[in-house]
């Protein structure tokens, strides 16, 4: 099993520019989410999923879109990059609310 | 409001030393507790968990945690640190409704002198 991947690892973004951020699961999990980690802020809920076809913001929405059209992929997508945006993007997914199991990350910068 | 709250936020100590981690938690009603640690680089790994029964509970690499009810607590502990334990430490707690979100700590750097 691969458990959770995240495509890409890196990105370098221009102001304004958009990209989407994939996260595939093979662990048959319900539950999906996607955080953003920043030096001293601990990591921050952006948006998750209880299931197909369901998503819901978390802590930090703002700037952010998410899919779930299939059960085992959770896009994040960023429609007009900002320099703020820059950070490092976890995927995790999780059967039911139970322990979360994480990707590898996508370290973005935004110029 | 919920929250996870971690007192220490960096630690540094030295090889054989022991170590305990503060957790204190705000989460109405029945919860799932959980300590996850991110190696330099790497992403957050589970390290143990508390859902129910002995509120001493053993994870992986001689950590353990004790969930004291009474205090909102779940403090992890490793009698004698080594230098591959240098590591980010995040406790977590979530409820048992499906609605439920996991609500991280902002997380303790721990630095182990060789």
């Amino acid at each position: 099993n691969a458990g959770v991947t995240q495509t890409p690892k890196f990105r370098v973004l221009k102001t304004g520019q958009s990209m989407t951020l994939l996260c595939a699961q093979d662990m048959n999990h319900e539950y999906m989410y996607w955080y953003r980690q920043d030096p001293g802020m601990g990591l921050r809920l952006i948006h998750y999923s209880v299931g197909e076809g369901t998503t819901a913001k978390g802590e930090v929405p703002d700037g952010y879109n998410v899919s779930r059209l299939k059960k085992q992929n959770f896009l994040l997508g960023l429609e007009s990059a900002a320099p703020s945006q820059t950070s490092v993007y976890f995927c995790a997914s999780s059967h039911r609310g139970l322990e979360q199991y994480f990707g590898p990350g996508t370290r973005l910068t935004v110029t | 409001a919920q929250s996870v709250s971690q007192h220490n936020h960096h630690v540094i100590l030295s090889e054989a030393a022991s170590l305990e981690l503060g957790c204190n938690y705000s989460y109405g009603g029945t919860v799932n507790l959980f300590w996850y640690v991110q190696y330099p680089g790497q992403h957050l790994q589970l390290l143990l968990k508390y859902f129910s029964g002995d509120p001493l509970v053993k994870g992986i690499k001689g950590f353990e945690a004790e969930f004291i009810k009474s205090k909102f607590s779940f403090n992890l502990r490793k009698p004698s640190v080594q230098w591959s334990d240098t590591a980010e430490y995040f406790c977590a707690v979530n409820g048992l409704n499906r609605d439920d979100k996991i609500i991280f700590g902002k997380g303790t750097r721990l630095h182990i002198l060789p």
